[in-house]
């Protein structure tokens, strides 16, 4: 079964970081980039970045460079987004995507599968 | 960086009813935009992809028209499953842009 499953719920205090895994099955994990979005509560979807788990190489919008991290274990097809400096408003849900008509070279596609979302909640 | 204008932001309907959602772009993308449906609680599903083509096992009552800067989502013979939201989406390139959604009560 093609799917991609995140890690669970997580509460952060003010300042820390949070890291959401994200596991693939019944495709190649190397084969298609892993895309992060952020939705907070009651909001639009914000893409926050990219990884190819082929060559490591990753991309993040300006807002998130410094503060996100993307990496990846090929060993357990799993990637992982860590959050650094969280603040009230890193509150919200996140999610992984990928884009399975996608390919391993071209990061540009619509997101054709996602992971079902990780509410990361900031609170002191 | 791309910016999407998506319209109306809310719309109410009746089932059977076929309702439009139009997205508007900053500038021309050709054809590199999706469109995705959202139900509460649950993660964004793809729908429409390069503007007008179906993704599989979408029902064909779901079409996509538009390019350069102008999209329109169509959905004819509404269902009461239809209410969700309904976001368009830039995809060709960094930053990768979403609409503000749009909010479809049956």
């Amino acid at each position: 079964q093609v799917q991609l499953v995140q890690s669970g719920a997580e509460v952060k205090k003010p300042g820390a970081s949070v890291k959401v895994s994200c596991k693939a099955s019944g495709y190649t994990f190397t084969d298609y980039y892993i895309y992060w979005l952020r939705q907070a509560p009651g909001q639009g979807l914000e893409w926050m970045g990219w990884i190819n788990p082929k060559s490591r190489g990753t991309h993040s919008p300006l807002k998130f460079q410094g503060r996100v991290t993307m990496t990846r274990d090929t060993s357990i097809d799993t990637a992982y987004m860590e959050l650094s400096r969280l603040t009230s408003d890193d509150t919200g849900i996140y999610f992984c995507a990928t884009v399975l008509r996608g390919d391993n070279w071209n990061p540009a596609g619509a997101f054709d599968l996602w992971g079902q979302g990780t509410v990361v909640t900031v609170s002191s | 960086d791309i910016q999407m204008t998506q319209l109306p932001s809310t719309l109410s309907a009746s089932v059977g009813d076929r309702v439009t959602i139009t997205c508007r772009t900053s500038q021309s993308i050709s054809t590199s935009l999706a469109w995705y449906r959202q139900r509460p609680g649950k993660a964004p599903k793809l729908l429409i992809y390069e503007a007008s083509t179906l993704e599989t096992g979408v029902p064909s009552r779901f079409s996509g028209t538009g390019s350069g800067r102008e999209f329109t989502l169509t959905i004819s013979g509404l269902q009461p499953d239809d209410s969700a939201i309904y976001y368009c989406q830039y995809y060709d390139r960094s930053p990768y842009t979403f609409g503000q959604g749009t909010k479809l009560e049956i």
